[in-house]
């Protein structure tokens, strides 16, 4: 079993669709990073998260430390928000290494 | 200046080449991370710089060779590569590498390498 699972592992939506792609992680964090990379491309940080909720336009990225649980949505989606969706963790460690998830894949038709 | 640049974009080597993958932010961050992502799969670690010193190697062969010559810069030189080498490398930076805040890694754009 992997330290972090994400799912789904692929997903399909209609544009205006609102989306969720959840995180769980099974190892002490001390921070939790959603990425976006689009295909080819580099990698985009999204939010970083310790605790609670960040927003930041359409997206939003909750976490429960407690259940080690993470959601990424995101609202009105778009066929720009087409990319892969990477959650990764930052364990308890002093050297800041990410342990990644596999990735979702969003595809968003419009 | 908040971003990570990553030179060249694209490389193509033969497996007897000697080439050098070049990274640089000027964030003022003080960790900077080596990272190979093959496709359709999530990066994997290669090798940590703090305050220019080699931090982490995740046991990578000899024929990548790190090299953080100043804060804001980091090289990773090839040579003797393999095909299978052939992935892309992304480059991140972080302010440090303590917990929680200051481990936000910001991600270059990636060099994608092809091994001949």
């Amino acid at each position: 079993k992997n330290e972090v699972e994400q799912s789904p592992q692929n997903l399909t939506a209609q544009e205006g669709e609102f989306i969720t792609i959840n995180c769980s992680y099974s190892v002490g964090i001390s921070a939790l990073h959603w990425l976006q990379q689009h295909p080819g491309g580099g990698i985009v940080s999204l939010f970083m998260l310790s605790s609670g909720k960040k927003k930041h336009g359409r997206l939003i990225a909750t976490i429960n430390i407690q259940e080690k649980h993470s959601s990424l949505h995101i609202t009105a989606s778009h066929p720009r928000d087409s990319a892969v969706y990477i959650c990764a963790v930052a364990g308890g460690t002093s050297y800041g290494k990410l342990t990644f998830g596999q990735g979702t894949i969003l595809t968003v038709h419009p | 200046d908040t971003e990570v640049t990553q030179t060249p974009k694209h490389l193509v080597m033969g497996m007897t080449n000697k080439k050098s993958l070049k990274c640089e932010q000027h964030m003022g961050h003080r960790a900077m991370y080596w990272y190979k992502q093959k496709a359709k799969k999530p990066p994997e670690l290669m090798f940590v710089y703090s305050y220019e010193k080699l931090s982490i190697n995740e046991s990578v062969p000899s024929r990548f060779s790190p090299e953080c010559p100043n804060s804001s810069l980091l090289n990773l030189h090839l040579h003797a590569l393999q095909p299978e080498d052939s992935a892309l490398y992304l480059c991140a930076s972080s302010p440090g590498l303590a917990r929680s805040s200051y481990n936000e890694q910001f991600f270059g754009p990636g060099t994608r390498l092809t091994v001949l």
